[in-house]
């Protein structure tokens, strides 16, 4: 058990749709990453948090937002769900500062998001 | 940006040793990670090398060559549970965020 939780485990829904996603980091750990993996394509970073705010930006879609609340824990809103956002979604946290110091990241058992 | 190269598929036989390559490119980084992955199930960490050369943890070691963009992987005693993704990630420079190369499915067989 990393001590990164995710809910829900599985989440079936239709195209069109708006879902969240929800991670409660480690006990300690400031920062919150979010990362896409499709059947066909490695781990995509989306976006990480850290103590609150948006640090670091990647592949993620306009259709796609996410926060980290003042208790740490963090949501990634998808909205018009296409059929092609079918994916793993996983959460990390690690106690990085964004400053590029090692900071070993803990992932959670990910979100299955399946769209139909 | 960066650009992770690694194989696709290995296999190899229990109580062997495999060693599985990693080619990178970025404009800097601050050290490359080695995660193993189950099928289905969140990546783990194995290893990190910010330093050339080796890091020795058990069955697993990792290799790092920052001038030649070259990192590798290298399982002895292969055991059937080692079966899984094994995924090498660099983090660039001045971030915490992890880059990951598309990850290379380890088949062990008896």
């Amino acid at each position: 058990d990393s001590g990164v939780t995710q809910t829900p485990k599985h989440l079936i829904t239709a195209t069109g749709q708006r879902v969240t996603l929800r991670c409660s980091p480690r006990s300690g750990d400031l920062s919150v990453y979010w990362y896409q993996q499709s059947l066909d394509q490695g781990l995509q970073f989306l976006i990480q948090y850290y103590n609150g705010e948006e640090r670091a930006k990647g592949n993620i879609l306009e259709r796609f937002s996410a926060q980290q609340f003042p208790d740490l824990h963090s949501e990634l809103n998808l909205s018009s769900l296409e059929l092609g956002d079918s994916a793993l979604y996983f959460c990390a946290s690690s106690v990085g500062a964004g400053g590029g110091s090692y900071t070993e990241a803990f992932f959670g058992q990910g979100t299955r998001l399946t769209v139909v | 940006g960066q650009n992770i190269d690694q194989p696709t598929e290995m296999t190899a036989t229990e109580g062997a040793i495999v060693q599985i390559n990693c080619t990178y490119q970025t404009s800097g980084f601050n050290g490359l990670f080695w995660y193993q992955q189950h099928a289905g199930e969140a990546p783990t960490f194995l290893s990190y090398n910010v330093l050339d050369g080796l890091e020795e943890k058990g069955r697993f070691s990792s290799f790092l060559s920052r001038s030649k963009g070259y990192s590798y992987l290298l399982l002895k005693e292969l055991q059937m549970k080692d079966s899984a993704s094994y995924l090498c990630a660099v983090s660039p420079h001045n971030t915490d965020k992890l880059i990951f190369g598309t990850g290379t499915r380890l088949q062990v067989f008896p």
